[in-house]
């Protein structure tokens, strides 16, 4: 099994529909990010979570809202798509100070959320 | 302004052969920079991280390198092989608040 999972996988969505993906992981890490990516603009930071009752805005949060259920979860809002949100999402983690890989600053990532909307 | 600008933005190569991708970052302070590769429809994997004081740093057929002076690292893929297909994404630690900065990333196709 995969050691962070998003779901689903894929979604084909209508305009002003709302959307959640969700985000688990059984890294035990403390950090969560969500990243969503375009072509030719790279990985960008929608939102991050440091701990269960941390959540911070990334570059991109307009449109957006995150939930940080448990520290394993980390799910992801659209509360009224729009076509400009059509891109592919990622779930990453990350270990705080005295986890495993924290001193690096690795992100592992999902196998991302193909989102469509229409 | 942090930033991290990748090149080139493509790049096909012949199986067997041999190609150098390139990163150059603004970065300040800098704490260290990574290379992940992320094949088509999955997430990135880091390949290798950098630190201030390493030169160069191997892992399997992939070696980075890193000039701290002039703010430039490399990756260099040697006898290039079809499962090198991917995007090389360079990403830097660092800034005021130890942020990570992406690059666009490098789309290397391998052809046969």
């Amino acid at each position: 099994d995969a050691d962070v999972t998003q779901t689903p996988r894929n979604r084909i969505t209508k305009t002003g529909k709302r959307i959640m993906l969700e985000c688990s992981q059984t890294k035990g890490h403390d950090r969560m990010y969500w990243y969503r990516q375009d072509p030719g603009l790279g990985l960008r930071l929608i939102y991050y979570s440091f701990d269960v009752k941390d959540i911070n805005k990334g570059e991109i949060s307009d449109g957006y809202s995150v939930s940080r259920q448990a520290q394993a979860k980390f799910s992801l809002s659209l509360e009224s798509a729009i076509p400009n949100q059509t891109a592919l999402y990622f779930c990453a983690t990350s270990g705080a100070p005295g986890q495993a890989n924290a001193n690096t600053g690795e992100l592992f990532f999902g196998e991302g959320s193909r989102l469509t909307v229409l | 302004k942090n930033q991290v600008e990748q090149s080139p933005q493509s790049l096909i190569i012949l199986e067997g052969k041999n190609c150098t991708l390139q990163c150059n970052y603004t970065v300040s302070p800098f704490s260290n920079l990574r290379w992940y590769k992320q094949d088509t429809g999955r997430g990135p994997v880091s390949l290798t991280i950098m630190t201030f004081s390493e030169n160069t740093k191997s892992n399997g057929r992939y070696t980075a390198t890193l000039d701290a002076d002039t703010k430039q690292s490399s990756l260099h893929i040697t006898a290039s092989q079809l499962s090198d297909s991917a995007s090389y994404i360079c990403v830097v630690t660092g800034g005021s608040q130890g942020n990570l900065i992406f690059g666009k990333g490098t789309k290397l196709s391998v052809k046969p």
